[in-house]
């Protein structure tokens, strides 16, 4: 059985950091790319970022591009998202997602975590 | 970005009626549509990619079709785990995203 566990949410105040961690297990990790979606309160998904199976590759959402940064370990199957310069409009459920191939020019995320909360706010 | 249009943004309904959620695309995007589901508080599930192909373990009162920019996703029967957001997604390039969602209430 597919499982992806987020970690790392919090309350952390604007211009700050916080660093999310993804723990996947029930299937080949290297084999597929993971994205990151978010949730702010009461609204809709939007993709984050992605990263390939490998590592290689990366993409990133224009409204994270330059403070976020997605990496991944494939030695402990864990994904991690580092954020920077963190805004308000930062609040979100943030998931992680597995994708349907190993590129981050993947078509669907078919399985999720359950989500980690970041509220950004002084 | 392409962007995604759902309607309507929420719906009531009962047990057992049949419903019907639209998402429309600003461009065409060639049948490269997902639906899901998130339930309250829980994660979303993928339910129909391919604009009607239904994932593996997922009820076959669930339904989808469309083409070019205009797509739809049935509910025959509506059960009570039913009661949810659904979102549709393109995948046809890159950024993917989302519809705003449509809530279907109970009636």
């Amino acid at each position: 059985e597919v499982q992806l566990v987020e970690s790392g949410g919090g309350l952390v105040q604007p211009g700050g950091s916080l660093r999310l961690s993804c723990a996947a297990s029930g299937f080949t990790f290297t084999t597929y790319a993971i994205s990151w979606v978010r949730q702010a309160p009461g609204k809709g998904l939007e993709w984050v970022s992605a990263i390939s199976g490998s590592g290689d590759h990366t993409r990133y959402a224009d409204s994270v591009k330059g403070r976020i940064t997605v990496s991944r370990d494939n030695s402990k199957n864990t994904v991690f998202l580092q954020m920077n310069s963190l805004r308000a409009d930062d609040t979100a459920v943030y998931y992680c997602a597995k994708e349907d191939c190993p590129s981050t020019s993947c078509s669907l995320f078919d399985n999720w975590g359950q989500g980690t909360l970041v509220t950004v706010s002084s | 970005d392409i962007q995604m249009t759902q309607s309507p943004s929420s719906l009531s309904a009962s047990v057992g009626d049949r419903v019907t959620i639209t998402c429309r695309a600003s461009q065409g995007i060639s049948n490269t549509l997902a639906w899901y589901q998130q339930r309250p508080g829980k994660a979303p599930k993928l339910l129909l990619y391919a604009a009607s192909r239904l994932q593996s373990g997922v009820p076959s009162r669930f339904s989808g079709t469309g083409s070019g920019t205009n797509y739809t996703l049935t509910i025959s029967s509506l059960q009570p785990e039913d009661f949810a957001t659904y979102y549709c997604q393109h995948y046809y390039n890159t950024p993917r995203t989302f519809g705003q969602g449509t809530k279907v209430e109970v009636k």
